[in-house]
Order: structure tokens, then C-alpha cells, then sequence
């Protein structure tokens, strides 16, 4: 099994410009969350999913899209890219909500300038 | 606000030290979780506590949980260079989105030789 894996690993946008970060898992989960980690700050929740056609809001949504139309994949987009969407972007899942541990993907780094 | 509170920020031992790395709750806690994370990847799981009391270990890595207290600790016995990295906690809490993990701000543990 190849865990969760996301691509890029790293990119580079102008102000304005939209790119979809790829996150995709092969463990069957049907949980699937967003996060992004600022310098020196923990993780913070963007949106999350509890299966196939079904997402929410986390913490942070603003500036970003989600969908999940299979269990495997869910793509996080950014449509006008700002400079304070700079952070690493982690995608994570798990079986079930409660008790389960979470499990990341190496990451994404994005850069906006 | 800052749900949890790791302390020390960072951490830099000599090899062969026993260090502890904490994390405080603001609020009721329904798992903590214990992650490590290098430059450039992701989190990697070590170990979940659900209960008030537990204690578990993986090589020379302890894990407790005080309920009462809210607090968990990360004990490193013996540290070696591979040890080095960000030591995150994650928890779920109460009034949390289902499944979202919170998390510290991480503590960077440095280990010289």
C-alpha cells in the first residue's frame, strides 16, 4: 500500500493563479481532511470529507474548494491564489472519525508570489 | 486561541539525554496523538492514548496521558541523533468537527552527538 500520496510536492504560483493539490489514499478510508501548517503553528483543519460526495468546512475554508467524487481521491483547489495561501498543505485520512489515528501524506509546499 | 500547548517550544540535547516534551489541553480530551515530523515530509504516526493513565512505548519513546490533568507527555530516553525532528501532538476534543485532530505547535528537538 502506498499510504496517502499528494502531489506536487512543491510549487510555485503568481498572485491570481488556481492549481488543485492532488491528495489520494488506497487504504479504503472514508475519511478525508485538509490541513495546512504555517511556520512555527500547528496544523490548521481547511475542509474535510466523511465519504465519497460528502464535505464540510474546517477551520480555515476560505480560498479553497474540495471534492470528493470516489473514496480514493479528495483534490483541494485554490482558484485566486494570495500570498497568505504560502504554507505546506497536508492531506490526511482515516477509517472512521473517532479513536482512529490519522494518516498523512508527505505534503505539498506552495509558494505564492 | 491555541487548543494545545506543547512546551518546550524546541529542545537541544546531547545524545544519551532524557528529555520530555509536554502538551496541555485547554479543553476535555478524547484522544491525543503523538506525531513526528522531518523537514520536507510528513507526519508520522508513534503513538495514540486514549485513556486517563495510559502510558505506551515504542523503543525508547514513552507516552503518558493525565485526564485529570489534561496533559500528556513525550519522554525520549537515551536520545540519539535520529530522534531529531518536530514532535507534534494532535487531539480530538470536545465540541471538535468529527474526527478533527487539533494540534501543539510542535517542539523542534535537536540532538548533537
Amino acid at each position: 500500500n502506498a499510504g496517502v500520496t499528494q502531489t506536487p510536492k512543491f510549487r510555485i504560483l503568481k498572485i491570481g493563479q488556481s492549481m488543485t493539490l492532488q491528495c489520494a489514499q488506497d487504504m479504503n478510508h472514508n475519511y478525508m481532511y485538509w490541513y495546512r501548517q504555517d511556520p512555527g503553528m500547528g496544523l490548521k483543519l481547511i475542509y474535510y470529507s466523511v465519504g465519497a460526495g460528502i464535505t464540510d468546512k474546517g477551520e480555515v475554508p476560505n480560498g479553497y474548494n474540495v471534492s470528493r467524487s470516489t473514496t480514493e481521491d479528495f483534490p483541494l483547489r485554490l482558484e485566486l491564489a494570495a500570498p497568505s495561501q504560502t504554507s505546506v498543505y497536508f492531506c490526511a485520512s482515516s477509517e472512521l472519525a473517532g479513536g482512529e489515528t490519522q494518516y498523512f501524506g508527505p505534503g505539498t509546499r506552495l509558494l505564492v508570489l | 486561541s491555541q487548543e494545545l500547548e506543547q512546551s518546550p517550544q524546541s529542545l537541544i540535547v546531547q545524545e544519551g539525554k532524557n528529555l520530555t516534551i509536554n502538551c496541555t489541553s485547554s479543553k476535555t480530551l478524547y484522544g491525543l496523538y503523538w506525531y513526528k515530523q522531518k523537514y520536507g515530509e510528513g507526519l508520522i504516526f508513534l503513538m495514540m492514548l486514549q485513556k486517563g493513565g495510559e502510558e505506551k512505548s515504542h523503543e525508547k519513546i514513552t507516552a503518558k496521558l493525565d485526564e485529570k490533568k489534561q496533559q500528556s507527555s513525550l519522554h525520549i530516553t537515551a536520545s540519539q541523533p535520529s530522534h531529531a525532528g518536530i514532535y507534534l501532538c494532535g487531539a480530538r476534543i470536545r465540541g471538535s468537527t468529527l474526527g478533527r485532530l487539533y494540534f501543539g505547535r510542535g517542539t523542534q528537538l535537536t540532538v548533537w552527538p
